[in-house]
């Protein structure tokens, strides 16, 4: 069955500098999504990514995040100068049309310190 | 904005047992989808309810779609260890154009063997 792809597994960061998270999202999938998850709670949505632009994007998505889809196949998320609270699992997701299911990737756990 | 609430947050059972957990969004949905999260994992799909009123079934889970399609709920008959994890329930909300899911809180479920 196709996978999601996502690296690091882990990341490890001090406060201020910069992560890429990365993500290979299904070939034929056309819609993408960032979320993230602090440990034991909700999974909060940070943005969406279609027809190479951004489609929507949280509160949470402030200038410090940034996202990227540069060579058609991978899809990546940066946050520039990191801070403790960035601290959380960051999920991939990706759906080939409208109404099916996401396909999550398994996560990359970022620990700021 | 949306709120997709989910109770109860946790559910402890004695294997054996039945279990049911209960979706109310804020707004109208278009669908609702049901994910489960093992213990640190991902987000895997589930199903998903499109039709006001539907009753789907997925061996011992039943899921149901509210009349007015704004709350759903998931029940298990005669609970497992393997069914441990925590269930996401997750809407689209009528006239969004980029797929979002809004997420519950979850409900983590365990079993006693």
């Amino acid at each position: 069955e196709p996978e999601v792809t996502q690296t690091p597994s882990h990341q490890v960061t001090q406060m201020g500098q910069e992560v890429i998270l990365r993500c290979v999202p299904i070939s034929n999938h056309l819609y993408f999504y960032w979320y993230r998850q602090i440990l034991g709670q909700k999974v909060e949505f940070l943005v969406s990514f279609y027809n190479n632009e951004i489609s929507e994007k949280s509160e949470i998505f402030d200038d410090q995040f940034s996202v990227e889809r540069p060579d058609g196949s991978n899809f990546t998320l940066k946050i520039r100068s990191t801070k403790l609270e960035d601290s959380a699992m960051y999920f991939c997701a990706s759906i080939s049309y409208a109404g099916t299911g996401y396909t999550f990737g398994s996560g990359t756990r970022l620990t700021v310190v | 904005g949306q709120q997709v609430m989910q109770i109860p947050q946790y559910q402890h059972v004695q294997e054996g047992e039945d279990f049911t957990t209960y979706c109310n969004s804020s707004t109208t949905l278009s669908n609702i989808q049901w994910y489960k999260q093992r213990p640190g994992g991902h987000p895997v799909f589930l199903i998903q309810l499109v039709k006001s009123g539907e009753v789907k079934k997925q061996k011992r889970l039943t899921f149901q779609f509210g009349e007015a399609k704004k709350n759903s709920s998931l029940h298990i008959t005669a609970t497992q260890t393997t069914d441990v994890g925590t269930y996401f329930c997750a809407g689209w909300r009528s006239g969004g154009s980029n797929y979002k899911l809004t997420f519950g809180k979850g409900t983590l479920l365990t079993v006693n063997p």
